[in-house]
């Protein structure tokens, strides 16, 4: 069956420093990949989307980048974090024909 | 282009009432509609989903949702919660680019 990790599950940083945070899929090949961020008492945004190995599509310009180095990784990267990034951040993903995404148990951010 | 509304952003309700809640969505083509659950500090779970077919989809834990064309409306209810379905609530809509997109989530409070 396929899982979805992401790590770390809980995240402290400071203003201005990097960021990294990982998600990997087991038991599915070439899925499409998805980061998500959700904010405090609100729905989910969608932030990067990437459906191979290299190929990333932004969705709103931010702060933030992505890269997907291996087929069922997905990172999610900063140079230096805003207070503003601070939310609960969602991996997700989806077989490549099919709209029915699958969430991992995300990582909580705090920017202080 | 496709959206998706929840009408309530919270419903509060006792143990073993039933519950609707409540989503429109607007699109000029086909769509693929999901409901989805989240638990607090969780990632999100799909609860049902609707793909085509008879328009009264039955998901987990006691679930189903109705899928009304006419009114393009994708209602989620249940004839009998318990305190466990306290949790946030969110409809989905697809887009023809492979993505879906979520609504600003229901809080159902299942009180005693």
């Amino acid at each position: 069956s396929q899982t979805i990790h992401q790590w770390p599950a809980t995240l402290v940083q400071p203003v201005g420093s990097p960021l990294s945070l990982e998600c990997t899929v087991e038991g599915t090949s070439n899925p499409n990949l998805y980061w998500y961020r959700q904010a405090a008492g609100r729905g989910l945004q969608l932030l990067f989307y990437s459906v191979g190995i290299g190929q990333i599509s932004s969705e709103v310009p931010q702060n933030l980048s992505a890269s997907r180095p291996q087929d069922r990784q997905f990172i999610l990267s900063s140079k230096k974090l805003l207070l503003s990034d601070s939310g609960f951040y969602l991996c997700a993903w989806s077989v490549q024909s099919s709209y029915e995404q699958y969430f991992g148990p995300g990582t909580r951010l705090t920017v202080t | 282009a496709q959206s998706v509304t929840q009408l309530d952003s919270q419903v509060p309700v006792f143990e073993e009432a039933p519950v609707e809640l409540r989503c429109n969505y607007s699109s000029s083509v086909s769509v693929y509609l999901f409901w989805y659950v989240q638990y607090p500090n969780q990632g999100l779970q799909l609860l049902l989903k609707y793909l085509s077919g008879s328009t009264l989809v039955k998901g987990i834990n006691g679930f189903e949702a109705e899928f009304n064309k006419s009114q393009t409306s994708f209602h989620l209810r249940k004839p009998s919660v318990h305190i466990s379905d306290t949790a946030e609530y969110f409809c989905a809509v697809s887009v023809p680019t492979g993505k879906l997109i979520f609504g600003q989530g229901t809080t159902l409070q299942v009180k005693p």
